[in-house]
């Protein structure tokens, strides 16, 4: 069954440092996303990725985030300058199709950013 | 037996008894609506999906009700079983924000045998 997949599984990064999040969504989605997920609590919406640019981003989403298709395959998130506050799970996603066909989105297994 | 109710953030039931997992969304013009299970590690797995022009699904073992007047979404999971001991989320798509899904509380389902 195609998934969704996630690397690194764990970073550890000291304040101030960039880090990159690497997915490789499930080959036939045209649509990618990144959510978050701080420790014991819910699923954040960060942003959403539609024909190689943004379509949607939430507050949580300020100028340290960008994301990125470099190629085919790979959708990016890389966090300029981490926080202590950005420890935490992110969860990419993708999905198949337009409202109107099925909405459901493939979750990857997370990657855990632990900002010390 | 059965657990029903207000949003809880744990629900504790025996295997075999039927749980009920409710959930209030927030936009009156969200459309459609999901239920992930998200188990210790893991990301979030898709269990079942309605639009807003049903009440009702059903799918294997699990039923959700869609109640738009009072903006309640429920999750019906028949003879529980220690497997479906996980996180439960649902979430919500507003058609004018485009298509990301809005998680909401998510409630802790423990399955003691």
């Amino acid at each position: 069954e195609p998934e969704v997949t996630q690397t690194p599984s764990h970073q550890v990064t000291q304040m101030g440092q960039e880090v990159i999040l690497r997915c490789v969504p499930i080959s036939n989605h045209l649509y990618f996303y990144w959510y978050r997920q701080i420790l014991g609590q819910k699923v954040e919406f960060l942003v959403s990725f539609y024909n190689n640019e943004i379509s949607e981003k939430s507050e949580i989403f300020d100028d340290q985030f960008s994301v990125e298709r470099p190629d085919g395959s790979n959708f990016t998130l890389k966090i300029r300058s981490t926080k202590l506050e950005d420890s935490a799970m992110y969860f990419c996603a993708s999905g198949l199709g337009e409202r109107g066909d099925t909405g459901e989105l493939f979750f990857g297994e997370g990657s855990r950013l632990t900002v010390l | 037996g059965e657990s029903v109710g207000l949003h809880l953030p744990t629900l504790s039931v025996q295997e075999g008894d039927n749980s009920i997992i409710n959930c209030a969304y927030s936009n009156s013009a969200s459309d459609y609506f999901i239920w992930y299970k998200q188990e210790s590690g893991k990301g979030p797995q898709f269990i079942i999906d309605i639009r807003s022009n049903m009440d009702k699904r059903q799918g294997q073992r699990v039923t959700v009700l869609l109640n738009k007047t009072v903006k309640h979404l429920s999750l019906q999971i028949a003879a529980t079983q220690p497997g479906d001991s996980a996180v439960y989320f649902c979430a919500e798509n507003n058609p004018v924000a485009g298509t990301a899904l809005i998680f909401g509380k998510g409630t802790t389902l423990s399955v003691s045998s």
